[in-house]
């Protein structure tokens, strides 16, 4: 079975410094890649996708992610940080099986940006 | 609406009485998908239904979890003899089709408190 890691689980940072947390999965097959956040009291929502193509990936707001195959890693990445950007963040990756599209997740890294 | 919809968004449920948790999915969504969040962790894949049909129920954590989706739109998840480490979130995720490339669309979540 597929399994997420993300070794980052608080990050406390000052505006304008830059970003990169940690992810990497274990599956050796084809995979989606997803990063999602959570604004405090909000729903989930998506950050950035991969599913083919160009490796580098921009999202949202600034955001972009690095998927490297070799490593099996899609590190997400921002280079100057927002007290808004105040959220937990999941990286997630999705396998095509019988049972549809479904996700795993990492156990999410909480983000403080501080003024 | 034009996202999907959870309700209740917050229920607490004594030890041993039963809940049901709805989820209206964006209108024409295909798939359909529920996990479970406890505190401090990612999502947790529970079951998906393609249309009416629920395709794996691999998730769910004991007989005590009942998910179902009669007319291929509402769903709902029905916990019987609550424990208390059913407390969590209960999320519901849409997406348009099962096909390999496509993003899931989350509802704000059900929080489940059982005491």
């Amino acid at each position: 079975a597929q399994s997420v890691s993300q070794h980052n689980h608080h990050v406390i940072l000052s505006e304008a410094a830059s970003l990169e947390l940690g992810c990497n999965y274990s599956y050796g097959g084809t995979v989606n890649l997803f990063w999602y956040v959570q604004y405090p009291g909000q729903h989930l929502q998506l950050l950035l996708k991969y599913f083919s193509g160009d490796p580098l990936v921009k999202g949202i707001k600034g955001f972009e992610a690095e998927f490297i195959k070799s490593k099996f890693s899609f590190n997400l990445r921002k280079p100057s940080v927002q007290w808004s950007d105040t959220a937990e963040y999941f990286c997630a990756v999705s396998i095509l099986t019988g049972g549809g599209n479904k996700l795993t997740f990492g156990t999410g890294t909480q983000l403080k940006v501080e003024l | 609406g034009a996202g999907v919809s959870q309700s209740p968004r917050y229920k607490v449920a004594k030890r041993g009485q039963d809940v049901a948790l709805r989820c209206d999915p964006i209108s024409g969504h295909v798939s359909l998908f529920w996990y479970q969040q406890a505190l401090g962790q990612g999502p947790e894949f529970l079951t998906y239904f393609q249309n009416e049909a629920q395709l794996d129920k691999s998730g769910l954590p004991s007989d005590r979890f009942f998910a179902e989706r009669p007319e291929g739109s509402v769903s709902t998840l029905k916990i019987q003899r609550t424990q208390q480490e059913d407390s969590a979130v209960y999320l519901c995720a849409s997406s348009p089709i099962m096909r390999m490339n496509t993003e899931a669309f989350f509802g704000q979540g059900t929080r489940l408190t059982v005491v």
